[in-house]
């Protein structure tokens, strides 16, 4: 059973575009929602984070927007850049339940 | 540079044989994760400790095992390899064991590409 389900598996945008990414998760008891951003050969990376109390949180020009009623959040790239190519995970944790998971990962191409 | 060293980049075995990966977490952190990420199933988790003791299972299999020693460090062994078991393998380290009235942010490796012939 898939607790993180996220979409697309991966998005081609121009440059300066804004790409989205989607994630919806299951269970209410997650209680922190970060995405995680990945170059090819390193690992994940923290890129923003997000907490059910709040419904949008911007880093930059990173943006995440959460609908806690819907149980989806999802990633917001302003004027995109071909340095933004990457894979980006989005997670759902619940530290009380020490529950960690993790969307299948979008792979994200920005062309100049 | 996150801070956390994963050992070794690469491991190319047979089925049937087992093998140790290992990481060191950044100076200060107490807690290890270890996460299979796979083309097909994305990143999972498998296990954490903190301070030496296992706080949380995922999907980890029986033939799976970790431990975190003294000096913080963890490993985690792999036993009768099969081929499905082929993955890179990510270990993430963080400060504290993860409670939700703190923002744990977790630092991952590089990674162990595992791969099962």
């Amino acid at each position: 059973q898939q607790q993180v389900k996220q979409s697309p598996q991966s998005l081609i945008v121009q440059k300066g575009g804004i790409p989205i990414i989607n994630c919806a998760y299951e269970n209410t008891a997650f209680d922190y929602f970060p995405w995680y951003q990945q170059f090819p050969g390193k690992g994940p990376a923290l890129l923003i984070a997000i907490r059910p109390d709040v419904s949008e949180k911007k880093e930059g020009r990173f943006t995440i927007s959460f609908n806690k009623s819907a149980k989806q959040f999802s990633l917001h790239i302003m004027d995109s850049q071909p340095g933004d190519s990457a894979t980006y995970f989005c997670a759902s944790i619940s530290y009380n339940f020490n529950k960690f998971y993790f969307g299948s990962g979008t792979k994200l191409n920005v062309k100049p | 540079d996150s801070g956390v060293t994963q050992t070794p980049k690469h491991l190319i075995t047979a089925t049937g044989q087992r093998v140790t990966l290992r990481c060191s977490p950044r100076s200060g952190d107490l807690s290890v994760y270890w996460y299979q990420q796979s083309l097909d199933q994305g990143l999972q988790f498998l296990i954490q400790y903190y301070n030496g003791e296992e706080r949380a299972k995922g999907n980890i299999l029986e033939r799976f095992s970790a431990q975190q020693f003294p000096d913080l460090h963890s490993e985690l062994n792999l036993s009768s390899l099969e081929l499905g078991d082929s993955a890179l393998y990510f270990c993430a380290s963080s400060v504290g064991p993860g409670a939700s009235s703190t923002n744990e942010k977790l630092f991952f490796g590089s990674g162990t590409q595992l791969s099962v012939l």
